[in-house]
């Protein structure tokens, strides 16, 4: 069973600060999306990763592949108030016609 | 905007009832997926759905949960006789083929069904 582990689970940090949060697995996938979710409402696609050592700039939000990808990483630049939310990592199963599995999410405050 | 439709929205039965959930997925979209999410954690995966089929149902449980994506009308997950520990939120998603980099999951709101 492949597994998605996120880090940190909880984060507050002050308007302005830089923060990045990480999508480890043992597993390799054969893409992996990053999804947030506001209070409420559904998860909402930011980004998808397909190739190892890909980045991907999203204004202050840079997502990467690892190299083998088996993780990734959101860097926030300048975190702002409207950055809060739940960040989920999502990975494709090769092996099960990509199905799509999510890790627990990272809970991300930030404080004006 | 014709995006994932859910309903309803907010759902309370009382232990040992049925609940109905409805998942309308966008158009054109054939694949049909339903989550579920306790507070403080992440999706779960319950079941895929293509249009009268059920292709993947490994993360439901086996009694009293059961869905369907008839080929006409919304796709539907029933939970009967309702527990204290169905109370979550459910989410559907759907994509226009197999789920994958080129198709990736539009979601609804979810409905938050409380089993009091």
């Amino acid at each position: 069973t492949q597994l998605l582990e996120q880090s940190p689970q909880f984060l507050s940090i002050q308007e302005g600060e830089n923060l990045t949060v990480y999508c480890n697995s043992s597993s390799v996938f054969s893409s992996l999306q990053w999804y947030r979710q506001e209070p409420g409402e559904g998860p909402v696609l930011l980004v998808t990763v397909v190739t190892g050592g890909e980045v991907k700039k999203l204004k202050r939000l840079t997502f990467q592949f690892g190299d083998a990808r088996k993780d990734s990483s959101l860097h926030i630049t300048a975190a702002q108030p409207g950055d809060t939310g739940l960040y989920l990592c999502a990975g494709g199963d090769a092996n099960r016609d990509d199905k799509i599995i999510f890790g627990k999410g990272t809970r991300l405050h930030i404080l004006p | 905007n014709a995006g994932v439709m859910q309903n309803p929205r907010h759902l309370v039965r009382r232990r040992g009832q049925e609940a109905r959930l409805r998942c309308s997925p966008m158009k054109g979209h054939s694949h049909v997926y339903w989550y579920r999410q306790l507070p403080e954690e992440g999706l779960k995966f319950m079941v895929y759905l293509q249009k009268e089929n059920i292709i993947d149902e490994s993360g439901m449980p086996k009694e009293r949960f059961s869905a369907e994506f008839p080929k006409e009308g919304p796709s539907i997950l029933r939970i009967q006789q309702v527990v204290r520990g169905d109370s979550a939120a459910y989410f559907c998603a759907s994509s226009p083929q197999v789920s994958s980099y080129n198709s990736p999951l539009h979601f609804g709101n979810g409905t938050r069904l409380t089993v009091t």
